[in-house]
């Protein structure tokens, strides 16, 4: 079976450092990978997706960046935090277009100080 | 651009009744699918029903079912016998068959009175 991971679960930075947030699936190859954001327990933001190594499509331009070093693994960087970006991160990952759904990560609770 | 909307921020539901969720979207494509998301207080996605735009039939899991109208696009859920379980964040969000992205509605929060 497949699953999917996140890390770290809880994450406090000041503003003004790096971030590194880790999605990596098992049990599948070859997915398309998705980075969300929820603030405010609200609706979900997609910020990358990716169908394939090295690929990343970015939907809102902001201080983010993602990157698929490898097949299963997709990482959310920033060079400098904003107050702006707490909020709680999701993974997700699809299997192409045969199925239809997307299954998501636990999640990262990023909060910036 | 294709749009969900759900229009209800939250709603309550007594322990035991059923309660529907509404959910409307904007495309022009004739090829899609409607899922519909919970997010309990763990806030752990799960899916919970998934609807393809060519099927006619309405999609059913448990006590979970929706009210699929393709040309209203009108796609809401149905809970029966509501569970304490039940209380969370209920996502409505749709897919292109031509598109790798999923675009969600802003959600509705579902409280069970006990």
């Amino acid at each position: 079976s497949q699953t999917i991971h996140q890390w770290p679960a809880t994450l406090v930075q000041p503003v003004g450092s790096p971030l590194s947030l880790e999605c990596t699936v098992e049990g599948t190859s070859n997915p398309n990978l998705y980075w969300y954001r929820q603030a405010a327990g609200r609706g979900l933001q997609l910020l990358f997706y990716s169908v394939g190594i090295g690929q990343i499509s970015s939907e809102v331009p902001q201080n983010l960046s993602a990157s698929r070093p490898q097949d299963r693994q997709f990482i959310l960087s920033s060079k400098k935090l904003l107050l702006s970006d707490s909020g709680f991160y999701l993974c997700a990952w699809m299997r192409g277009r045969v199925l239809n759904e997307q299954f998501f990560g636990p999640g990262t609770r990023l909060t910036v100080l | 651009a294709q749009t969900v909307t759900q229009s209800q921020p939250e709603m309550s539901v007594q322990e035991a009744e059923t309660v529907t969720l509404s959910c409307t979207y904007d495309t022009s494509e004739s090829d899609y699918y409607l899922f519909w998301y919970k997010q309990p207080p763990s806030r752990q996605m799960i899916l919970v029903i998934r609807q393809e735009a060519y099927k006619q039939q309405n999609a059913t899991e448990n006590r979970f079912s929706v009210n699929f109208q393709k040309a209203a696009k009108s796609f809401s859920l149905k809970i029966s016998d509501s569970q304490l379980g039940d209380a969370a964040m209920y996502f409505c969000a749709y897919r292109s068959a031509r598109d790798d992205k999923i675009i969600f509605g802003k959600g509705t929060r579902l409280h069970i009175l006990p």
